[in-house]
């Protein structure tokens, strides 16, 4: 167990619709990080935060936000969801912002658009 | 721009032999850490290395830094069923990066 939690564990939801996932890092850790794994494929960076600002972004759509919240969880909004959205989230949390920093791993989101 | 390639994409192995993974750069890196991730599982971080022709070791696991800090490489000595996952390099270039990703399936 990383410490980091993320909720749901799955979401089947229809095309066009708007979902939101959730993710709690570890207790101490600054900074959120969000990527995307489809099927078979690498981890792709979509965004990172810490301590509530944006500090990096990476392969996000538009149609894709997030933001971190002042208790420190953040959230991830996809909204018009195409079939190819259907992916594997997962939320990662390091104690600081730099590079040199071990990030943990939550359980992640598996998003089914039908 | 920056590219990281990995290679193998898959390795199947006896259970025995040893796995090499491969992670090579256009352009110098500052650092590279290593993830694997088990089948229906997470990445979990494995080790970072910061220093040129850095060598870390963890029991059968091998990690090395190239010299001009352009490649690195994992090496599993003796694989085990354990050892059945994806493993990925990782850096930070601006943004975060993971490299594609070896997958390993070790046969008993």
């Amino acid at each position: 167990d990383s410490g980091v939690t993320q909720t749901p564990k799955h979401l089947i939801t229809a095309t066009g619709q708007r979902v939101t996932l959730r993710c709690s890092p570890r207790s101490g850790d600054l900074s959120v990080y969000w990527y995307q794994q489809s099927l078979d494929q690498g981890l792709q960076f979509l965004i990172q935060y810490y301590n509530g600002e944006e500090r990096a972004k990476g392969n996000i759509l538009e149609r894709f936000s997030a933001q971190q919240f002042p208790d420190l969880h953040s959230e991830l909004n996809l909204s018009s969801l195409e079939l190819g959205d259907s992916a594997l989230y997962f939320c990662a949390s390091s104690v600081a912002q730099g590079a040199l920093n071990e990030q943990f791993f939550g359980p992640g989101t598996r998003l089914t658009v039908l | 721009g920056q590219q990281v390639m990995q290679i193998p994409q898959y390795q199947h192995v006896q259970e025995g032999e040893d796995f090499t993974t491969y992670c090579n750069s256009s352009t110098t890196l500052s650092n590279i850490q290593w993830y694997k991730q088990r089948p229906g599982g997470h990445p979990v971080f494995l080790i970072q290395l910061v220093k040129s022709g850095e060598v870390k070791k963890q029991k059968r696991l091998t990690f090395q830094f190239g010299e001009a800090k352009k490649n690195s490489s994992l090496h599993i000595t003796a694989t085990q069923t354990t050892d059945v996952g994806t493993y990925f390099c990782a850096y930070n270039f601006n943004k975060f990066y993971f490299g594609s990703g070896t997958k390993l399936n070790v046969k008993p």
